[in-house]
């Protein structure tokens, strides 16, 4: 089985409905991570949250909000999904103790915001 | 602001040819360097790690490089492969403690039988 598992892979929604990704994983680590990859634009930090009760914003949160329900569960939410939040997401973990902070993700999130 | 440069953005080669791909970041003070690998539609793979201590490190067929005096890391696939088609990923950790990634826009192979 995957490390790293999103859900669900790829997922088509209208303007203005709430939708959640959920990440979950199985490596143990503390640090897990929001990304969103659009073409030209690379990949950008949407939320990092270091455990449980450490939720951080990265440098686009906005639009979205994030819960860690647990150490191995990450979701992401689009309050009220608009089509410019239209990418591929991905979840990502990474521990300071194993790798010097490799991080791995998972296979992605395809949204489609018509 | 750090930011992570890779070209070419795309490279066609025949197989069997050595490689290098390029990377360059304008901030030389980085905790790590990592190398990705991603398929169509796919995830990264995670190829190498670098540290900032560190001037390479190998897997394989694989060989990265990292001279941060001048805010370069090459990446170097040896007897390249179809199955090595993909894009290549660069990305730098700055040396805060968010962990997050500053990625490059990417490379992308094509290898031809």
């Amino acid at each position: 089985d995957a490390d790293v598992t999103q859900t669900p892979r790829n997922r088509i929604t209208k303007t203005g409905k709430r939708i959640m990704l959920e990440c979950s994983q199985t490596k143990g680590h503390d640090r897990m991570y929001w990304y969103r990859q659009d073409p030209g634009l690379g990949l950008r930090l949407i939320y990092y949250s270091f455990d449980v009760k450490d939720i951080n914003k990265g440098e686009i949160s906005d639009g979205y909000s994030v819960s860690r329900q647990a150490q191995a569960k990450f979701s992401l939410s689009l309050e009220s999904a608009i089509p410019n939040q239209t990418a591929l997401y991905f979840c990502a973990t990474s521990d300071p103790g194993t790798g010097g902070y490799e991080q791995y993700f998972g296979p992605g999130t395809r949204l489609t915001v018509t | 602001k750090q930011e992570v440069t890779q070209i070419p953005a795309a490279l066609s080669v025949p197989e069997g040819e050595n490689l290098v791909l390029n990377c360059s970041f304008t901030d030389s003070a980085i905790y790590n360097l990592q190398w990705f690998r991603q398929d169509p539609g796919k995830g990264l793979t995670s190829l190498l790690l670098i540290q900032s201590s560190q001037r390479e490190q190998t897997s394989g067929r694989l060989n990265a490089s990292l001279d941060k005096s001048s805010g370069r890391s090459t990446l170097y696939i040896a007897a390249s492969q179809p199955g090595d088609s993909a894009t290549y990923l660069c990305a730098v950790r700055p040396p805060s403690n968010t962990g997050k990634l500053i990625f490059g826009q990417g490379t992308t192979l094509q290898v031809k039988p």
